[in-house]
């Protein structure tokens, strides 16, 4: 099956620093999702991006199909960042996601 | 609605008895899927449905789980004879056809 990889596996940043995530992926995909794992447990939605460019205030996201990977860009981070950030692909349209193992993210006042 | 919802939020059962997982998709989602997050960060996938027709089962551990999506009601994910290693948090997502919207979750403890 396809395998997806994610670094750094662990970020401590102070408030105000920006940060880039990385996730490499195996094979085509037809989809690719970032999420952000709260302290709390939930996953919260934050880019649907198989391909392209994308920003949503201080996050943005691009996605490089052709090269097979994504970059998620934290600017001026806050502490309530801090949490898991996943990558997720999808084969084929419909398809179950397969997970990265996730970059844990601890933004510091 | 425009979430999805799971309940139970918490579920203990003592090993060996029966545990039963509830899942709402978005209205208008006809994709659901089930997924188990056992350690911190590693998430597996167990069923998917289109509408209420089993759609992708390869990693159902068939033996002990179930699950089903009938029309006009919650789905749901059975676990006969739960085992200390079903602890997990259960995730609950749905899909019109491509991006995926996950549940808050249901957390198993199988004592």
């Amino acid at each position: 099956g396809i395998q997806v990889e994610q670094s750094p596996p662990d970020l401590i940043l102070q408030e105000g620093a920006n940060s880039t995530l990385r996730c490499n992926f195996s094979d085509s995909v037809n989809n690719l999702q970032w999420f952000h794992q709260n302290p709390w447990g939930q996953l919260i939605n934050l880019f649907y991006i198989p391909s392209g460019t994308k920003q949503n205030g201080r996050l943005s996201a691009t996605t490089v199909a052709t090269e097979r990977y994504s970059l998620l860009y934290i600017s001026s981070s806050q502490t309530t960042d801090s949490g898991v950030y996943f990558c997720a692909v999808e084969e084929t349209s419909g398809s179950r996601l397969t997970f990265g193992e996730g970059t844990q993210l601890t933004v510091n006042p | 609605g425009e979430e999805v919802a799971q309940t139970p939020k918490h579920l203990v059962r003592g090993e060996g008895q029966k545990a039963k997982l509830y899942c709402a998709p978005i209205k208008g989602h006809s994709y659901v899927f089930w997924y188990q997050q056992v350690l911190k960060n590693e998430f597996k996938f167990l069923i998917s449905f289109q509408n209420e027709n089993v759609f992708d089962e390869t990693g159902m551990p068939k033996e002990r789980f179930s699950a089903k999506c009938l029309p006009n009601s919650p789905c749901s994910l059975e676990i006969q004879a739960t085992k200390l290693e079903d602890s997990a948090v259960y995730f609950c997502a749905s899909s019109p056809f491509d991006e995926q919207y996950f549940g808050p979750g249901t957390r198993l403890t199988v004592t």
